[in-house]
């Protein structure tokens, strides 16, 4: 069964709006989750590692203030993108670190569109 | 800078055949490294990990590794349609902080 999921798996909002994205880890508890976006027809590229308890780290180039993390429970991390605008239409995935060593488990993804 | 590369493809070889996918990383601290295959519009699944200098065999896929040549490949034996897709390289660079390639997309031809 899923590891991870998270919701919703799309949605379509509005230029200027916010749009929260959440990623439960279903197995296990996780002081780390990580998230990653990936635009049409190129890779996964990593956004930001959301921290239990503390505020994420975000990679350079990435908008911390545009893309709010909050990992407020072992289980949960959301990602909120704020005043969205048609650039930012993306498929969002977060991942999972597994109790073995170097193992990751992926979301199946949300897929924001902004209109 | 850290960097994972790929050809970007698209590979395309008849069933049958064996596909060779390739990949180099640039931070030669790298201590595992890992093959996922992504179908268009899903989120990408596991294939293969190696984290020793080497070859890994699991089923149809080898994984191959070379640490001094900052070389990683997938090979898939007897290709078959289904494993049509797009094929990612991915770098663990420490604290669990995966990089990716750009991915190869992979066609096979019935």
């Amino acid at each position: 069964g899923a590891v991870v999921s998270q919701h919703p798996s799309w949605v379509i909002c509005k230029s200027g709006t916010s749009v929260k994205i959440e990623c439960r880890s279903l197995d296990f508890q996780a002081t780390t989750m990580f998230w990653y976006r990936q635009f049409p027809k190129k890779s996964l590229m990593l956004m930001a590692t959301s921290n239990e308890g503390s505020k994420a780290t975000y990679e350079q180039g990435v908008e911390k203030d545009k893309f709010l993390i909050n990992h407020a429970s072992l289980t949960l991390s959301t990602l909120t993108v704020t005043s969205a605008h048609p650039e930012d239409s993306s498929f969002y995935i977060c991942s999972v670190p597994g109790q073995a060593q170097y193992e990751q488990y992926f979301g199946p993804g949300t897929r924001l569109t902004v209109t | 800078q850290k960097e994972v590369e790929q050809n970007s493809g698209p590979l395309s070889v008849p069933e049958g055949a064996i596909a060779s996918l390739n990949c180099t990383y640039s931070d030669r601290g790298s201590q595992s490294f890992f093959w996922y295959r992504q179908y268009s519009g899903k989120s990408p699944e596991l294939i293969m990990s190696i984290y020793s200098n080497g070859d890994k065999e699991d089923g149809r896929f080898t994984a191959q590794l070379n640490k001094a040549s900052q070389y990683v490949s997938l090979l898939i034996r007897d290709s078959q349609p289904s494993d049509s897709a797009t094929y990612l390289c991915a770098v663990n660079m420490g604290f669990n902080k995966f990089y990716f390639g750009s991915g190869t997309k992979l066609n096979v031809k019935p």
